[in-house]
């Protein structure tokens, strides 16, 4: 049973408007989570995190939200760009735990 | 040569072959990962070393053998594999393992195909 899932698939949207990408995971014991990207013949890069004592965490035009009574975490990009197009990643780990647990991804299309 | 490296990019093996992966790190890291990611599926944590020793071993059969001579490279060892072993395989290297903040940096993989 997977304990974090990407439930879309796929999404696209249009340039210069906001890409929402989602993450629910089932442990409640993730303290720590990640969301990478990754293009196609590559390994995925680390984007953005956030620990469970926050809720929000921004790093330029992207921002992650994290609600943990929901078990939720979602990824926004703001303007979307044509190079954002890739792969995303959701991933969590705990402190007690040496790995990373990843979703299955989600493609993101950014159209001119 | 900055980031991790894998070599090769493509590889193509029989059943009965014996081959080997290898992963670079060149980030000073202390621990290091090896990660399958099948079709549509996550990706999976296969290894982990940390500091040359072997500290994770998710249930990986005996095909696969690890091997991490330094802290600086893996080597993943394969023999008589099976079809369903075709994947993506990705190295990926961290500070120290464990803890959480830690952030892993992962190579570009090699696309095994078993025949």
């Amino acid at each position: 049973d997977q304990q974090v899932k990407q439930n879309s698939p796929s999404l696209s949207v249009q340039e210069g408007r906001i890409s929402i990408l989602n993450c629910d995971y089932t442990n409640s014991m993730f303290d720590y989570f990640l969301w990478y990207k990754k293009y196609p013949a590559e390994g995925p890069t680390f984007l953005i995190s956030i620990s469970s004592i926050k809720d929000k965490n921004e790093d330029g035009r992207f921002t992650v939200f994290l609600n943990k009574s929901a078990k939720h975490l979602s990824l926004h990009i703001v303007p979307s760009q044509p190079g954002d197009s890739a792969v995303y990643f959701c991933a969590a780990t705990s402190g007690s735990a040496r790995q990373l647990t990843f979703g299955s991804g989600t493609q993101l299309t950014v159209l001119p | 040569e900055t980031g991790v490296t894998q070599t090769p990019r493509h590889l193509v093996m029989g059943m009965t072959n014996k081959k080997s992966l290898k992963c670079e790190q060149h980030l000073g890291h202390n621990a290091m990962y090896w990660y399958k990611q099948s079709a549509k599926k996550p990706l999976e944590l296969m290894f982990v070393y940390n500091f040359k020793e072997q500290t994770e071993n998710n249930s990986v059969p005996s095909r696969f053998s690890p091997e991490c001579p330094n802290s600086s490279h893996l080597f993943l060892h394969l023999h008589t594999l099976q079809p369903e072993d075709s994947a993506l395989y990705l190295c990926a290297s961290s500070p120290n393992s464990g803890g959480a903040g830690e952030t892993q940096y992962f190579g570009p993989g090699t696309r095994l195909l078993v025949l």
